[in-house]
């Protein structure tokens, strides 16, 4: 099992639509997770850190369940801007290395 | 923009050469970390170094080797260049154990 899996997509929805996008990860010690963004040919740029409690940042909404050891993205109201990769990031406990999902790619369609 | 810079932006190479690519982080950061990312791949770490010392790596072969200068900028060395190689070369700098923040990478392309 690959410590971090995420969906690669792409989600294609509308403008205005709700997407959630869901990232698991194989170690149940690890403690501190981010979603990354990442535009065609950049590099990848935070977008919000994921609390054990949940978080909320305009539009977005991560989640962290331990029980089933994966991590979410919710994203309301989307823009075309929204367009992009979104890397789930897990620390290792152990090594502190920072280890990158896949990537989901979403598109929003006007 | 992060601070990160890197160079050069875009490199070709054929098979069995070397190449060297340059990363200088953001001020005030002394950890510096590299990843290769393939197209269609998340970044998977090579290596860190902190205060010039390599501390931490990834599974990647010997032929993948660092510096870290005192004043924390950094290089990436890769020697025997293969096909594979070709990717993007992402570097990242961080205060200890904050956040990294990457540059805008280095794309290599091996012939």
């Amino acid at each position: 099992r690959k410590e971090v899996e995420q969906d690669p997509g792409p989600f294609n929805v509308p403008e205005g639509a709700t997407v959630a996008f869901n990232c698991t990860y194989s170690n149940s010690a690890s403690q501190s997770f981010f979603w990354y963004r990442q535009d065609c040919r950049k590099e990848p740029k935070l977008l919000m850190s994921v609390y054990s409690s949940g978080n909320e940042d305009g539009r977005f909404t991560a989640q962290l369940n331990r029980a089933s050891q994966y991590i979410s993205l919710l994203i309301r109201d989307s823009k075309l801007s929204d367009s992009a990769t979104y890397l789930c990031v897990v620390i290792d406990p152990g090594t502190y290395k920072y280890i990158f999902g896949t990537g989901t790619r979403l598109k929003v369609l006007a | 923009e992060t601070g990160v810079t890197q160079s050069p932006t875009h490199l070709i190479k054929t098979r069995g050469q070397q190449v060297t690519l340059r990363c200088s982080s953001q001020s005030g950061h002394n950890t510096v970390s590299w990843y290769q990312q393939a197209l269609g791949q998340g970044p998977q770490f090579i290596f860190q170094y902190y205060r010039e010392e390599e501390n931490g790596r990834g599974n990647f072969p010997p032929r993948f080797s660092g510096l870290q200068f005192p004043n924390y900028s950094s290089e990436l060395n890769v020697n025997a260049l293969e096909l594979d190689d070709s990717a993007l070369y992402l570097c990242a700098s961080s205060s200890g154990e904050g956040l990294p923040y990457f540059g805008p990478g280095t794309r290599l392309l091996v012939l």
